[in-house]
């Protein structure tokens, strides 16, 4: 099946840094890419969607000026955590549409000390 | 609202046991729903999906049938491997809105020689 990635696997970083994480679709073309947070031992939580060319779309209590999301290319979504403190600390997993299925990519640990 | 419940686990059976994984859901309009698997250390992977009543999702030994009676798509399993060892989530999405898929808790199921 179709493979999406991510960058970095895991990221250890101090409070009040920013962290980008890349998502990419490697063998097909994405126009939607959807951003997960997952707890320990809970669900996948979507965050936001991203479309390639426009704004994201957030959901309900997710901040985004905290999430920064840039779709700039049809195989590339990044999320960028701005001023990260330990609260952000999570696992987030981003995902690509084809034209009949979502892809996950392998998800990227974020650590804030 | 849109959401999914799934039996808590983890789940721990012994090889060539029957596996049954509860999941039932509440959404607004005709959902399409899902069962993805993770296994460790790779990303969500669709394992089988229904889109519209009495539906029978199947693939590597799995089923699940789409209940609108009973709001249920309950994963099947008739004889599990070692190799069936990961995190099941159930799914649904809604027409519209980007297809957004909203997730259950997840099932861990853990198979012994």
């Amino acid at each position: 099946g179709a493979v999406v990635s991510q960058h970095p696997s895991w990221v250890i970083c101090k409070s009040g840094t920013s962290v980008k994480i890349e998502c990419r679709s490697l063998d097909f073309q994405a126009t939607t890419m959807f951003w997960y947070r997952q707890f320990p031992k809970q669900s996948l939580m979507l965050m936001a969607t991203s479309n390639e060319g426009s704004k994201a779309t957030y959901e309900q209590g997710v901040e985004k000026d905290k999430f920064l999301i840039n779709h700039a290319s049809l195989t590339l979504s990044t999320l960028t955590v701005t001023s990260a403190h330990p609260e952000d600390s999570s696992f987030y997993i981003c995902s690509a549409r084809s034209e009949y299925e979502q892809f996950f990519g392998p998800g990227t640990r974020l650590t804030v000390l | 609202g849109n959401s999914v419940t799934q039996m808590e686990g983890p789940v721990t059976l012994s090889e060539e046991a029957f596996l049954t994984i509860n999941c039932t859901y509440t959404a607004t309009g005709y959902p399409s729903l899902f069962w993805y698997v993770q296994y460790p250390g790779e990303g969500l992977q669709l394992l089988l999906k229904a889109t519209k009543a009495d539906d029978k999702g199947s693939n590597k030994g799995f089923e699940a049938t789409y209940r609108k009676e009973t709001t249920s798509f309950h994963l099947e399993k008739g004889s599990v491997q070692v190799s069936d060892s990961a995190v099941y989530f159930c799914a649904l999405s809604v027409p519209g809105g980007y297809n957004k898929l909203i997730f259950g808790a997840g099932t861990r199921l853990a198979v012994h020689p």
